[in-house]
């Protein structure tokens, strides 16, 4: 099955520095990627996805990137805010609507 | 719409007892999964159903848990014994077809249990 590695597990950055966040997949097949954002108490949130035929994608201070070839997409959050502290995970899917999660990141922001 | 729906929130029962935890999808979603997330093993897809129907349970990790969903609105997650190492917060999400495939999943707010 799909194996999904997320690093690093755990992420401080000051606030208004940029945090980025790596995965690598295992199947060549997965060609869905989202990102979720999980606080604390809650379930886990779509932030934002990619799909195979994408190599970036951006929504205000959030980008994904994917690299296919290499079997590895990113998380880039820039001008990091307190609010901007949790969980985050990225996950794979080969479209057949499994998805395969990380271990998580924890991000914490510091004012 | 609210969302998807979990109940209860919080559960803790004696170990050999039967724990139902219940969720309600969006409505019009086809799709439903339901989750365990533990510190050691992460977000784990137990068993996915597709139009009412179980596709993918090969995440079920014994006979002991059995899922259900009898009509598009509700869905049963069910452990019988439970043991202390069901220990965990199960999900519910559910989401609908895509043209291209996946579609965003949606979450419940999930189910604590303690099994003690």
């Amino acid at each position: 099955g799909e194996n999904v590695e997320q690093h690093p597990s755990t992420l401080s950055v000051q606030e208004g520095d940029s945090a980025v966040i790596k995965c690598t997949y295992s199947d060549s097949a997965s060609n869905y990627f989202p990102w979720y954002k999980q606080e604390l108490g809650k379930g886990p949130q779509l932030i934002i996805d990619i799909r195979s035929n994408v190599g970036e994608k951006k929504d205000q201070r959030i980008a994904v990137t994917l690299n296919k070839t290499a079997k590895h997409f990113s998380l880039h959050i820039t001008e990091t805010q307190p609010e901007d502290s949790a969980v985050y995970f990225c996950a794979a899917s080969k479209g057949d609507y499994k998805l395969s999660f990380g271990a998580g990141t924890t991000v914490t922001v510091r004012a | 719409d609210a969302g998807v729906i979990q109940s209860p929130r919080h559960e803790v029962t004696e170990m050999g007892q039967e724990v139902t935890l219940r969720c309600k999808p969006i409505s019009g979603h086809d799709y439903l999964f339901w989750y365990r997330q533990t510190m050691m093993r992460g977000l784990e897809l137990l068993i996915y159903f597709n139009n009412n129907v179980p596709i993918d349970d090969s995440g079920m990790p014994e006979d002991r848990f059995s899922a259900k969903m009898p009509n598009a609105s509700f869905s049963t997650l069910k452990i019988q014994p439970s043991e202390p190492r069901d220990s965990a917060v199960y999900f519910c999400a559910s989401s609908s077809q895509g043209a291209r495939g996946n579609t965003e999943a949606f979450f419940g707010q999930g189910t604590r249990l303690t099994v003690v």
